[in-house]
């Protein structure tokens, strides 16, 4: 069955430092993926959007990568400040149905 | 003023009671999602609309059903609730033609507790 994975647990980091996320994928063959930020209590926010063709997407300090051979997605936050403490989620698009299946999410907390 | 909004925010009810979930939207798209969520288990597609004519049954739809209002108004209803409905509950939009991967704007939530 299809499945996504990104990291349950909590990713702490310091702020200034780079943050990584991941975001694998199995059974799956998505033509495109999105990443999301959801804060407490509050719906998510789009962030960025990559295609399968594209290996590399960035916006300000983010930046997303996309390895259809690895399945996989990471997402980097360059200069990390407290206020990216988030948690952050992947959502991946299939080409043919257009289904939109979201990953459960990983929790970012940025140490001043 | 928001764009997407859901009332109630916040609701609790008793197992087999009739509730309905309401969602406005003021940003003139046609897509409209609801989608529930639960911890560990993320966000999960219940139902979709790509316009007032066009309802679609998501992965969960089991014990919802939806209606499509008009192009603003997207509302979710749980025919007699029962426990493992308890979750919280969101509203998003899209726009664009024939794409679904473009991005979803949700609302702020409403968190319901069946007791």
């Amino acid at each position: 069955s299809q499945k996504i994975e990104q990291n349950s647990e909590a990713l702490n980091i310091q702020e200034g430092k780079t943050a990584t996320l991941t975001c694998n994928y199995t059974n799956y063959s998505p033509a495109y993926l999105q990443w999301y930020r959801q804060d407490p209590g509050r719906g998510p926010v789009f962030l960025l959007l990559i295609r399968e063709n594209e290996k590399e997407k960035r916006k300000e300090r983010l930046k997303v990568t996309f390895d259809t051979t690895l399945k996989q997605s990471l997402f980097h936050i360059t200069a990390s400040q407290p206020a990216d403490s988030a948690t952050y989620l992947c959502a991946l698009i299939s080409g043919g149905y257009q289904k939109v299946t979201f990953g459960t999410g990983t929790k970012l907390q940025v140490i001043p | 003023d928001a764009d997407v909004t859901q009332t109630p925010r916040n609701r609790i009810t008793k197992t087999g009671k009739r509730i309905m979930l309401e969602c406005s939207q003021t940003k003139g798209h046609d897509r409209m999602y609801w989608y529930r969520q639960d911890p560990g288990l993320g966000l999960r597609l219940i139902y979709y609309s790509f316009d007032v004519k066009d309802i679609n049954k998501g992965e969960i739809s089991d014990g919802y059903s939806v209606s499509r209002q008009a192009q603003a108004k997207f509302s979710l209803s749980l025919e007699s609730a029962i426990p493992n409905q308890t979750a919280l509950y969101f509203c998003a939009t899209s726009g664009g033609s024939g794409r679904m991967y473009n991005e979803q704007f949700f609302g702020p939530g409403t968190r319901l507790t069946v007791l």
